[in-house]
């Protein structure tokens, strides 16, 4: 059973160009979470969807981000017109529910985003 | 404002010895801890959880204690082996769920033969 699928791995665009993170969730889970993790700092949290649904994006930047979980196929991470300060690794993870039995959430190996 | 913070960035470790790792909070309603690993280059994976009406959670080499009057809780790794190398990540969440894990800035552990 396959975990948690990013991709790209990595990603290089240069600034102004848009970039798109693809996440698929571990099977049968239906929470997505979106985290970003800037270099030499923990994980912070930015966008929690389910199928269709945005729950909380209260860490998203307000411009430029957004994230969708479409019925069918992976939740998608969009940042257009990216700059240098976008770079980061992108981390998606995934629960059954709602927080999960332990409050877990499995995580995915990151999507590295390089703005030249 | 860091709600949760690993105030060591790095912790040496002889193999066999007891491995301590730290996390502050100042959110008082966090109710739910957690520690990730994370090998470089992979994401990070779930090691062990505490709720707040607990003190400690055991589960093998792997011990959480939480001290709710000192905004504290301690990762005890005993005996640390080499595959504990890694960056430790500290997490908490309030009574919405998990779905805002805070995370701390972890702190790198290497452990030597």
């Amino acid at each position: 059973n396959a975990g948690v699928m990013q991709n790209p791995r990595h990603l290089v665009r240069r600034r102004g160009q848009e970039a798109r993170l693809r996440c698929s969730p571990m099977k049968g889970h239906s929470h997505v979470y979106w985290y970003r993790q800037l270099p030499e700092e923990g994980l912070k949290f930015m966008v929690y969807l389910q199928k269709e649904n945005i729950i909380d994006e209260s860490g998203m930047p307000k411009e430029r981000f957004s994230a969708e979980f479409p019925k069918e196929g992976p939740s998608i991470l969009r940042i257009q017109q990216v700059v240098r300060g976008d770079s980061a690794a992108y981390f998606c993870a995934s629960s059954q529910r709602r927080g999960g039995d332990t409050g877990e959430l499995f995580f995915g190996e990151g999507s590295r985003l390089t703005v030249l | 404002d860091q709600q949760v913070k690993q105030n060591s960035p790095s912790l040496s470790v002889q193999e066999g010895r007891i491995s301590i790792l730290n996390c502050d909070y100042t959110n008082s309603m966090f109710d739910y801890f957690l520690w990730y690993k994370k090998y470089p280059a992979e994401g990070p994976t779930f090691l062990i959880s505490i709720s707040s009406i607990k003190d400690k959670n055991e589960d093998g080499r792997f011990t959480v204690f939480l001290n709710k009057s000192a905004k504290h809780l301690s990762l005890h790794i005993v005996p640390s082996q080499p595959g504990d190398s890694a960056v430790y990540f500290c997490a908490a969440s309030g009574i919405q769920g998990a779905q805002k894990l805070v995370f701390g800035q972890g702190t790198r552990l290497t452990i030597n033969p």
